[in-house]
Order: C-alpha cells, then structure tokens, then sequence
C-alpha cells in the first residue's frame, strides 16, 4: 500500500465549529506532516511527527491542534478558525531516519477546507 | 535562509517538445532534491528525486543536478497537454538532521496542442 488517504475530501464549517482532519498511511513511515497550502502558493509546512512524537511547529495558531494517536495515523484538530484559514490542507509521509539521502513525502488527495 | 528559487512562469511549450524547468536554491550543503508535479486542485505527487551531480533519467523525466552551481533542473521530453500542471521543485537541507524539505514556489506549465 502505497497511499496516504484523507479525509474529509471537502469540509466547510463556520467560525464556531470544532472539526477534524484525519490521515492516514499504511507505508510503515514513521514520519507524517501537515502542510497548509493557498491558490498559487507551495505548501507550507505546518507540524512534523516523528515517531509519533511532534517535533517541529512552524508557529502555527493554537486553534490548529494536532495529534498523532499511532504510528499511522495523524490528525487535525480545527477550533474558532478564521475565513483565512480556508485552503487545501495536505498530509504527507516519509521515512524517518538520521541517515540516507532520499526521504521523499508522498502526499495524501487534502481536504479543501472552506471557514464561513 | 534556506531558499528554492523557481520562475513561476508560465512556461509555454508545443506539445513534442521539450520543457525544461529550473530551480536554484541557497544552501550548499542540500543532499536531495525532489520534483512534484501538481495539478490544480491535487496534491503534488513525486515525479523524481535526485541526490547525486549528474542526470537521473526516468521515462521522458530527466532531473539535472548541479551542486557546484547550485541547481537542479527538470527536463519533460516529448511534451504533453497532459503535461500541464505546476512543478513544485523541493530541496531538503542539510541542517540539524531535519529533513523538511524547502518547497519553491514552483513553475506552471502549459503543453498547447
């Protein structure tokens, strides 16, 4: 299994709501992201798990809360979001390793997230 | 500052041509660097990886590394409509055992008929 599945494919919740994004990957890796990407813009990275345990926050707000239950999957939680929090929402994996030299992601479909 | 610079075009190409797509980055000491093909509305998805100076050729992919000048390039042989997408090039930098790689902003393709 060579896949990162998402859900939900589309999500569209209001100011108030409380939300999660779910990941998930069946690849053995031990390391998982969350990228935050807008129209136009790369992907920009917004936590890093590694080996279940969070090891970068790119200074991301706190009404975004992740959370790594095991080693396969990866969550979201959304709460009080802002309309400017609307984008595609990303989760990727890799390998998790000190040594070698790949380390390629491989990326789930997202979830457009729309805040109203 | 770690960077990846691309042009974000778009680069127009006829199709059966060649496109070539390039990207420069700033830390000399990067070890691996990633092409992902995106299309609008999708994840990127991996097209290639290369680590080594020299050319990685897979299919009508071929990446280009040049460490001493700092570049990688992406070259799409026998260009397709089907070929239309942004190229996102990613770069993971030597720094602290991280391996989060730098995206650059990447380049729009257009293959016309």
């Amino acid at each position: 299994d060579t896949e990162v599945t998402q859900t939900p494919k589309h999500l569209v919740m209001g100011m108030t709501n409380k939300k999660s994004l779910k990941c998930e990957q069946h690849m053995g890796h031990r390391a998982m992201y969350w990228y935050k990407q807008k129209a136009k813009k790369p992907p920009e990275l917004m936590f890093v798990y590694s080996y279940e345990k969070l090891s970068i926050n790119e200074s991301v707000p706190s009404r975004f809360s992740p959370e790594c239950p095991n080693s396969s999957l990866l969550n979201l939680h959304l709460h009080a979001l802002q309309p400017e929090d609307s984008a595609l929402y990303l989760c990727a994996s890799s390998q998790a390793s000190s040594g070698g030299a790949s380390r390629e992601q491989f990326f789930g479909p997202g979830t457009r997230l729309t805040v109203l | 500052q770690k960077e990846v610079e691309q042009n974000s075009g778009p680069l127009s190409v006829p199709e059966g041509a060649i496109a070539s797509l390039n990207c420069t980055y700033s830390d000399r000491g990067s070890q691996s660097f990633f092409w992902y093909r995106q299309y609008s509305g999708k994840s990127p998805e991996l097209i290639m990886f290369i680590y080594s100076n020299g050319d990685k050729e897979d299919g009508r992919f071929t990446a280009q590394l040049n460490k001493a000048s700092q570049y990688v390039s992406l070259l799409i042989r026998d260009s397709q409509p089907s070929d239309s997408a942004t190229y996102l090039c990613a770069v993971r930098f030597a720094s602290g055992g991280s391996y989060i790689p730098t995206f650059g902003r990447g380049t729009s393709l257009i293959v016309h008929p």
